[in-house]
């Protein structure tokens, strides 16, 4: 497959549970994002990796979030202590860098996921 | 706040009738300009892209945008619309001197009667 993909396509959990969302990205892409969408909203960024590492957490809006990227392909998104208003679809996309010159990363557009549908009951 | 406005939630057109769409950002500096389609039951799909050079940008699907730099905006456009275009459209935006996140607009449905 091509594309970026994500297990589970859906989860429902109880509130208080832990839960694990996987994301898959386009082979040889370096930078990868996650994204939440609430219904009727438009995807809110949550975190972004350069390789293994978190470039950019700005987005998780509190510690219950964590994402990792061991080997910088696969991510897993975790979040504990589910509450209700978790509930969203969580979006995952990558990019591939751009080619520029600089000490400043660059790059190329986003290629978008499925998204695992969350319902925390 | 800083933030991407998408000014119509919902708009019904028949087919064959014009579209545009509008975009509105609030961000200063060099932004790179996107807009993205989800059709029924799929995930986000690019439709068009402006980094830099010509403000009309041509996307797939006879959509195009143009990017207006002293209004903020980055309008969508289609001269004809399909029933096939029917779908929810996303504006975004990215600062590349501030990180690789994309900022979305609220999104826009559109239903294109038959």
């Amino acid at each position: 497959g091509a594309g970026v993909s994500q297990t589970p396509s859906n989860k429902v959990t109880e509130k208080g549970k832990y839960v694990e969302l996987r994301c898959d990205p386009i082979s040889g892409h370096t930078a990868l994002y996650w994204y939440r969408q609430s219904l009727g909203q438009g995807p809110e960024f949550l975190i972004y990796f350069q390789g293994t590492g978190a470039a950019d957490d700005s987005g998780l809006p509190n510690d219950r979030f964590f994402a990792v990227r061991p080997e910088g392909s696969v991510s897993t998104l975790k979040i504990q202590r589910t509450e209700r208003g978790d509930s969203a679809v969580y979006l995952c996309a990558s990019s591939s860098r751009a080619k520029t010159s600089g000490p400043i990363s660059s790059y190329n557009e986003q290629f978008f996921g499925p998204g695992t549908r969350l319902t925390v009951l | 706040a800083q933030s991407v406005s998408q000014h119509n939630h919902h708009v019904i057109l028949s087919e064959a009738a014009s579209l545009e769409l509008g975009c509105n950002y609030s961000y200063g500096g060099t932004v790179n300009l996107f807009w993205y389609v989800q059709y029924p039951g799929q995930h986000l799909q690019l439709l068009l892209k402006y980094f830099s050079g010509d403000p009309l940008v041509k996307g797939i699907k006879g959509f195009e945008a143009e990017f207006i730099k002293s209004k903020f905006s980055f309008n969508l456009r289609k001269p004809s619309v399909q029933w096939s275009d029917t779908a929810e459209y996303f504006c975004a935006v990215k600062r590349p001197n501030a990180g690789n996140m994309l900022t979305f607009g609220g999104g826009t449905r559109l239903m294109v009667k038959p």
